[in-house]
């Protein structure tokens, strides 16, 4: 285990259906993240989420929807999806600076749910 | 073009060979960071660098920020190094601080054959 736990491991939805994913990090990070990770393409980000406020939304449509309720947290609402949505998704977390002082600091992922649309 | 280009993209080799893999990138970064994805899915974090070299065990990272390039290196590679090694980057924020994810490159499938 990383200090990244997502669940569930394994995920198979149908198109109408309407599901969840859930991260937690018990590493006292500020920072979570949403990747997804599709076949043959490079990891994408979706969502950022510092300080338990969405700070970034890469054009992800709407049929994905992130909540983040305290800084341990991190979900994915699934609603409506296509069988391209089919994915690897991974959350990370990390401990990043509040504005104005840069820090950088590593990232740690959870194993990722493997999420297939049929 | 990606911003983050890796090369090779699949890589084969003998244990105990001496193994480079390449990471160019043309963006601002505040660091560069080398991801090893086994399969299954889950990610470590190797090496987060933004200057110079570091060294951990068997693997090696470089950056040179001039050049916008970066190595990682394996030597005496060993089975169990098999695994996809990504680049990714952490873009440079002129607005200062806090969170801004990773940038991915399209990752290097190595496999070392015993």
């Amino acid at each position: 285990e990383t200090g990244v736990t997502q669940t569930p491991r394994h995920l198979v939805m149908g198109m109408t259906n309407k599901k969840s994913l859930k991260c937690e990090q018990h590493l006292g990070h500020n920072a979570m993240y949403w990747y997804k990770q599709s076949a043959k393409k490079p990891l994408e980000l979706m969502f950022v989420y510092n300080f338990k406020e969405q700070t970034e939304n890469n054009s992800v449509p709407s049929r994905f929807s992130p909540e983040c309720p305290n800084s341990s947290h991190l979900f994915l609402h699934l609603h409506t999806l296509q069988p391209e949505d089919s994915a690897l998704y991974l959350c990370a977390s990390s401990q990043e600076s509040r504005r104005g002082t840069v820090h950088r600091y590593g990232y740690t992922f959870g194993s990722g749910t493997r999420l297939t649309v049929v | 073009k990606n911003e983050v280009e890796q090369s090779p993209q699949n890589l084969t080799a003998q244990e105990g060979e001496f193994i480079t893999i390449n990471c160019s990138y043309s963006v601002g970064i505040s660091a560069l960071h080398w991801l090893q994805q086994h399969p299954g899915g889950g990610i470590v974090s190797l090496f987060m660098l933004s200057s110079g070299k570091k060294k951990h065990g068997r693997l090696i990272a470089t950056i040179n920020i001039q050049e916008k390039h970066s190595s990682l290196h394996i030597t005496a590679s060993h089975p169990r190094d098999s695994a996809v090694y990504i680049c990714a980057v952490t873009r440079y924020m002129y607005s200062g601080g806090g969170a801004d994810g990773l940038t991915f490159g399209k990752g290097t499938h190595l496999i070392i054959q015993p």
